[in-house]
């Protein structure tokens, strides 16, 4: 079993702040990091695939980087709103298998 | 639309009766997973389909056993559920190994 982590575990910020988190995994055989959006009662939505050491993604506020050499990627809200709260998950997969290995994910509350 | 619908979203079960969660997918996704994320935990890989061909992971309790009748369905069978199998389950679709995924919206499973 690979070991991906997720930093902070939880995170609260007021509405309008700006906000980031990490995903660490192990370096070797990197072949994708993908980052989900979770929101209550609803399906683990995609936000970004990112395959590339550097690769920089955005959609709307969010945005996500990726160190395959260090085995990092940040995600960044730029502006936070209340329909932001969802937990934020990461997954990686390897060149060596199929299997996405997660992280515990970082649950974000944006207080009104 | 497309999509992946997990019945039902909350089952609660008794010790020892055997439960079935049920997964459909509209998207003809060759490859359907089952994850079970406990409280604060990472989702955790239980099986997946490729076609018919049938992966289970090492660790996976015997208790669990899956079927898939054909490429729209798959069910998770858990034979005589202990309180250690209260957990979220995740189903998952994939194009093909290694491609990102499209989630149902998880059932979460309550042993009394």
């Amino acid at each position: 079993i690979l070991n991906v982590e997720q930093s902070p575990q939880s995170l609260h910020v007021q509405e309008g702040d700006s906000t980031n988190f990490t995903c660490s995994f192990p370096s070797s055989n990197f072949y994708a990091l993908h980052w989900y959006r979770w929101e209550t009662a609803k399906s683990p939505e995609a936000l970004f695939v990112m395959t590339l050491n550097g690769d920089e993604k955005k959609k709307g506020r969010i945005s996500a980087t990726l160190n395959t050499k260090e085995g990092y990627s940040y995600l960044y809200i730029k502006g936070s709103q209340p329909e932001d709260s969802a937990t934020y998950l990461c997954a990686f997969n390897q060149n060596t298998g199929n299997q996405f290995y997660f992280g515990t994910g970082t649950s974000l509350t944006v207080i009104p | 639309d497309a999509m992946v619908i997990q019945n039902p979203r909350y089952q609660v079960t008794q010790f020892g009766k055997p439960v079935t969660l049920s997964c459909s997918q509209t998207l003809n996704h060759n490859v359907m997973y089952w994850y079970q994320q406990k409280s604060s935990q990472a989702p955790k890989l239980l099986f997946h389909y490729y076609d018919k061909d049938f992966n289970n992971e090492a660790d996976t309790p015997d208790n669990f056993q899956s079927r898939r009748p054909n490429t729209s369905f798959c069910f998770l069978d858990i034979r005589s559920p202990g309180l250690g199998d209260a957990a979220m389950y995740l189903c998952a679709t994939s194009r093909s190994p290694g491609f990102g995924y499209t989630f149902g919206s998880g059932t979460r499973l309550t042993v009394v």
